[in-house]
């Protein structure tokens, strides 16, 4: 059973602070993602990475950089967060051979 | 990269009806199609995917359909129960997931 793990589950943080959010995943999968979901807006690919120091940006990068040292953990960095960056992330995975992502448990960032 | 559109947002059906949810893409290239739930409080989880090759695909009372020509996918739901009640979110990607793109959403209420 495949499991991914964010660090938080809820975060508060102020405004201009650097944010970490973690994910980790124990499948060995090569493909890890970082969304933000918004209402009305569903899920927004901001970063992605297909292997080991490997990034692309997906569609909302501004704000954001990555971090991929290990093949099992995906690193999101808020580097001055910004209340506009208030929002629920999801982390994802997927292995190279198939298409399904496996979704972590979320994190509800809200910055103050 | 890919545009996704899903409609209608909000869905509301009585107990027993079926429930049709309807997604538009716009990258040719894309050759997979899932459909994840999202219940509150919830990670995303897979129910139904449709590759490229295949016009329809079921799995008992969920069934997806692909009309590539007019790269169009739909989500249909029969004999509809209250724990069918979430968001659905309906995606569109090319091999190997690098350029998947998430629909808005559809929050779908089934009343008992």
């Amino acid at each position: 059973d495949v499991k991914v793990t964010q660090s938080s589950r809820y975060l508060v943080k102020r405004t201009g602070e650097k944010v970490f959010l973690e994910c980790v995943q124990d499948m060995d999968h090569e493909n890890m993602f970082w969304y933000r979901q918004d209402p009305g807006l569903g899920l927004r690919l901001i970063y992605f990475s297909y292997d080991v120091k490997m990034k692309e940006k997906g569609d909302i990068p501004e704000g954001y950089s990555v971090s991929r040292e290990k093949k099992e953990r995906f690193s999101l960095i808020l580097e001055s967060a910004s209340t506009n960056q208030t929002s629920m992330y999801l982390c994802a995975s997927t292995p190279y051979s198939t298409d399904t992502q496996y979704f972590g448990p979320g994190t509800r960032l809200t910055v103050l | 990269g890919e545009n996704v559109e899903q409609h209608p947002s909000t869905l509301s059906v009585q107990e027993g009806d079926s429930a049709v949810i309807k997604c538009t893409y716009s990258d040719s290239a894309s050759n997979y199609f899932p459909w994840y739930k999202q219940e509150l409080g919830k990670r995303p989880q897979l129910i139904i995917d449709i590759r490229s090759n295949v016009g329809e695909k079921k799995d008992q009372r969920i069934a997806v359909t692909l009309n590539k020509t007019a790269k169009h996918f739909s989500l249909h739901i029969t004999e509809t129960q209250p724990e069918d009640s979430a968001v659905y979110f309906c995606a569109a990607g090319g091999w190997g997931n690098n350029d998947m793109r998430f629909g808005a959403g559809t929050r779908l209420t089934v009343k008992p």
